[in-house]
C-alpha cells in the first residue's frame, strides 16, 4: 500500500454534469499530480500541484480544474462531463516536484459518464 | 509522433521464457526513465528506473540508450506472477510541468503455465 487513498472508488454520471474527486497524498509528500487513464491507454498527465498551487498542467481543457489543500490533500473538478470522460482518474503523491522523485499513486477513482 | 511509444502487444508466454519489451521516445530533453507495471484494474507501480549504465533487479533487466531514445525491459525466467500491463515512462524534467511522467500505452504480458 502507497498510503495514497482516493475517494470514491466508483462513480457514475451522466453528461453535463459536474463531478468533484478527492486524494489523499502520502504523509510528508506536498505534491499531488492528477492523471486519466482511459482503457486500453496509458495514463495522461492532467495537472500537477506543489504547495497548494497548479504547478504544470497537460492537454487538457478548463473544465479540468483543482485544487491543493494545506495537508496536501487534493482535488480534481470536472465540469460539463462528456462521454469521452469515462476513464480511471489516479492521483500520484511525490515527496517534491522536483528531480525524479517517485510518485506514488493511489487505487483511482473510475467514472463512468453515461 | 507519440512522445513515448511501446510494443503494442500483448506478449503470451510460457513459463520461464525471457521476454523483452522496447519503448522508444521522442523529447531528447528527457531526463529520467522508468518502468511501472500495472495489474488489471489497478493503479500503476514503480517496477524500476532505468539509467545509462543499465541496472538489473533480480531477473528484471533495464538499458537505456539516449542516443537512440531507446529504453528496454528483460524478463529473465519469467513467472505466471509477471502477467501484466508494462508502462514504458520518462519524465521530462526537473520542476513544474517539466516534472510530470509521460506514459506509453503500456504492453500486455500473459505468461502461462
Amino acid at each position: 500500500e502507497t498510503g495514497v487513498t482516493q475517494s470514491p472508488t466508483h462513480l457514475i454520471k451522466t453528461r453535463g454534469q459536474q463531478v468533484t474527486l478527492r486524494c489523499s497524498s502520502q504523509s510528508g509528500h506536498n505534491t499531488v499530480s492528477w492523471y486519466q487513464q482511459a482503457l486500453g491507454q496509458g495514463p495522461q498527465f492532467i495537472f500537477q500541484y506543489y504547495r497548494e498551487e497548479e504547478n504544470g498542467r497537460g492537454n487538457f481543457p478548463p473544465r479540468f480544474s483543482g485544487l491543493q489543500f494545506p495537508n496536501y490533500s487534493s482535488e480534481l473538478n470536472v465540469n460539463a462531463l462528456e462521454l469521452d470522460d469515462s476513464a480511471l482518474y489516479l492521483c500520484a503523491s511525490s515527496l517534491t516536484s522536483f528531480g525524479a522523485n517517485e510518485q506514488f499513486f493511489g487505487p483511482g477513482t473510475r467514472l463512468t459518464v453515461l | 509522433r507519440k512522445e513515448v511509444e511501446q510494443d503494442p502487444g500483448p506478449f503470451n508466454v510460457p513459463e520461464g521464457a525471457t521476454v523483452a519489451f522496447n519503448c522508444t521516445y521522442s523529447n531528447s530533453a528527457s531526463q529520467s526513465f522508468f518502468w511501472y507495471r500495472q495489474d488489471c484494474r489497478k493503479e500503476p507501480k514503480l517496477l524500476m528506473s532505468v539509467y545509462s549504465s543499465g541496472n538489473e533487479d533480480g531477473r528484471f533487466t533495464a538499458q537505456l540508450n539516449r542516443a537512440s531514445q531507446y529504453i528496454s525491459l528483460l524478463i529473465r525466467d519469467s513467472k505466471l506472477s509477471d502477467s501484466a500491463t508494462y508502462l514504458c515512462v520518462v519524465n521530462r524534467g526537473y520542476g513544474g510541468s517539466q516534472g510530470n511522467l509521460i506514459f506509453g500505452k503500456g504492453t500486455k504480458l500473459s505468461v502461462k503455465p
